[in-house]
């Protein structure tokens, strides 16, 4: 069974540039999620999705960051304008009832 | 909402020796707590998990014990071994059933294996 597709692995950006992420889950997986990892803590929830509808966005900074997630699939994670503080491993998770499956993140590097 | 301390933050053991991780829970009405081990450049891997009708779970040379009047779990890994080495999380969830579990992850243990 194919895990949890992310990309890019790795990204470098100037402070207030934008920046998108992607995601796809494992297939048949109906609930999707966004962590913001900074170096050295756990993950942190930014929003969870279930199918196409949001279920808990309470700690995503919506006056920079968006998500989506079209037709319940794929979903897309984006900065606007990215902030140095921003800098952090961006992981997206898929569960089909409980257990979180987790991608193996994209780095992203604020300068 | 929801807050997670893990202890230590991190632990140095030699191979065979046992390795105890411990975590604290706030809210009383979280019932699932998942361990996850996270390797360098990876992202975390589910290791076991326990919920919170049952006291303790075991799976092979990991196991999990849970006190709910005391609001604590601990991750058991004995016999450990070199490969053990990496980052372990514990989290803690109120699962609402179906798919709706939300997260709060501790700030992780680095875990060292000596050979």
């Amino acid at each position: 069974e194919a895990g949890v597709a992310q990309s890019p692995r790795y990204k470098i950006i100037e402070k207030r540039q934008s920046v998108a992420f992607w995601c796809n889950p494992i297939s048949g997986h109906a609930t999707l999620y966004w962590y913001q990892q900074i170096l050295g803590q756990g993950p942190k929830l930014l929003i969870q999705f279930q199918n196409n509808g949001v279920v808990d966005d309470s700690q995503l900074p919506k006056d920079r960051f968006s998500a989506e997630r079209l037709k319940g699939v794929d979903s897309t994670l984006k900065i606007q304008p990215a902030k140095l503080e921003d800098s952090a491993v961006y992981l997206c998770a898929s569960s089909p009832t409980g257990e979180q499956f987790f991608g193996p993140g994209t780095r992203l590097t604020v300068l | 909402g929801e807050n997670v301390e893990q202890h230590p933050s991190t632990l140095s053991v030699q191979e065979g020796d046992s390795a105890v991780i411990k975590c604290t829970y706030s809210d009383s009405a979280s019932n699932y707590f998942p361990w996850y081990k996270q390797e360098l450049g990876k992202g975390p891997q589910l290791i076991i998990d326990i919920r919170s009708n049952v006291g303790e779970k075991k799976d092979q040379r990991i196991a999990v014990t849970l006190n709910k009047t005391a609001k604590h779990f601990s991750l058991h890994i004995t016999e450990t071994q070199p490969e053990d080495s990496a980052v372990y999380f514990c989290a803690a969830s109120i699962g609402s059933g179906g798919s709706n579990y939300k997260l709060t992850f501790g700030k992780g243990t680095l875990l060292t294996v000596n050979p």
